[in-house]
């Protein structure tokens, strides 16, 4: 059973270009999270996604970012004209349907984005 | 909002030595997740812990939940330089299903 997949590993871009970070969820899962990483910091959720629906987007930047998780295909974190603020670890998680108690999420190998 | 503050912030031992880190909250979590990361990983599950009180134990690491489900402690015996990494605690709370990271402990355990 393959795990979270994340790709690229790594992406360089420069200011004012796109990035786009791919998250295919562990077999069986339809619940991905995102979270950003920065330098020296700690995890900290960006957005909650079900199949074709954004559950909770409260982490995301209003500006500039946005993610998709089709019916078919990988989920998106979509960064446009980024800067150099954005660059850091993206890491994607999936779970199962959580229960009210908890919420076991299974997290991929993250994709590292360096803006130049 | 809600946080988790994780002490000690790094901790480096010896080979052999026991240690406890602690994860504390102002918040009631519904449950509490620890995980392990690798310098260019992601996280990796260590255990979660449901219930106020519970213990859990994997090989030489043991896992407390607090009794106001607030707080956690993760416990290794006999450390070794395997056990080198980021260990972040990880709550669920606030109705939603997110989870709310803590600020980390970084061990390094030396032979």
């Amino acid at each position: 059973n393959a795990g979270v997949m994340q790709n690229p590993r790594h992406l360089v871009r420069r200011r004012g270009q796109e990035a786009r970070l791919r998250c295919s969820p562990m077999k069986g899962h339809s619940h991905v999270y995102w979270y950003r990483q920065l330098p020296e910091e700690g995890l900290k959720f960006m957005v909650y996604l079900q199949k074709e629906n954004i559950i909770d987007e409260s982490g995301m930047p209003k500006e500039r970012f946005s993610a998709e998780f089709p019916k078919e295909g990988p989920s998106i974190l979509r960064i446009q004209q980024v800067v150099r603020g954005d660059s850091a670890a993206y890491f994607c998680a999936s779970s199962p349907l959580p229960s009210l108690a908890k919420n076991i999420q299974y997290f991929g190998a993250g994709t590292r984005l360096s803006v130049l | 909002t809600q946080l988790l503050e994780q002490s000690p912030q790094f901790l480096s031992i010896q080979e052999g030595e026991n240690l406890t880190v602690y994860c504390n909250s102002s918040s009631v979590f519904s449950s509490l997740q620890w995980y392990r990361q690798e310098p260019g990983e992601g996280p990796v599950l260590l255990v979660t812990v449901v219930t106020g009180g519970e213990v859990k134990k994997l090989k030489r690491l043991t896992f407390q939940f607090g009794d106001a489900r607030k707080d956690s402690s993760l416990h290794i015996t006999a450390a070794q330089p395997g056990d080198t990494g980021l260990y972040l605690c990880a709550g669920k709370g606030g109705g939603g299903n997110k989870l709310t990271f803590g600020t980390g402990t970084q061990l390094k355990v030396e032979l």
